[in-house]
């Protein structure tokens, strides 16, 4: 009940097109559903943050589509572009602010 | 604001050896939390303190990890007589609000 799937494990998007990563969870004591961006080497940086409140958070070009009903969001690139090749998580936790639930991740690969 | 850092950022060791990590939260973060991560994994959750207190650990979190944040503020990770399976990156993250903000990591090898 504490799991996120993640899908797809890679994905593989032409300069342009629009990459999308899914994500379900079980516990329906989550209200916060964070997407952080790696780099090797490098720790997660959080991309964009949605609590179930909302349908859609659109930041630039991510967006975050939540589906409350259905215990998922998805992760949205426009226009994906090869500096946005990076592996990206999904994760969840209770707002009060403890430990965060990490899916299994998503490398994707923009081609130019 | 600085960001989260951590110190060593790579550390090779031989296995039986102990070793110790640190983290600096971003000041005035009173949340501090460390995970591990694998190759091609997602950071699995270790421990985490609100200010001086440790509040949750994980099974994970076997009798040769110990964790403190002795004044609220800075943590540090030992990993005693360390293993081969304790090769990872170990991610600190530190919060105010609910949302964590996480540090470069530090890579562990254990030969």
């Amino acid at each position: 009940q504490q799991q996120v799937k993640q899908s797809p494990q890679s994905l593989i998007v032409q300069k342009g097109g629009i990459s999308i990563i899914n994500c379900a969870y079980e516990n329906t004591a989550f209200d916060y559903f964070p997407w952080y961006q790696q780099f090797p080497g490098k720790g997660p940086a959080l991309l964009i943050a949605i609590r179930p409140d909302v349908s859609e958070k659109k930041e630039g070009r991510f967006t975050i589509s939540f589906n409350k009903s259905a215990k998922q969001f998805s992760l949205h690139i426009m226009d994906s572009q090869p500096g946005d090749s990076a592996t990206y998580f999904c994760a969840a936790n209770d707002y009060q602010g403890g430990k965060l639930i990490f899916g299994q991740g998503t490398e994707l690969s923009v081609k130019p | 604001d600085t960001g989260v850092s951590q110190n060593p950022r790579h550390k090779i060791t031989k296995r039986g050896q102990n070793v110790t990590f640190r983290c600096d939260p971003i000041s005035e973060h009173n949340r501090l939390y460390w995970y591990r991560q694998t190759l091609g994994q997602g950071p699995e959750f270790l421990t985490y303190f609100q200010n001086e207190a440790q509040l949750e650990k994980s099974r994970l979190l076997s009798d040769r990890f110990s964790a403190e944040r002795p004044k609220g503020s800075f943590s540090t990770l030992e990993i005693q007589r360390t293993e081969q399976g304790d090769s990872a990156m170990y991610l600190c993250a530190s919060s105010s609000t609910g949302t964590q903000y996480f540090g470069p990591g530090t890579r562990l090898l254990v030969l």
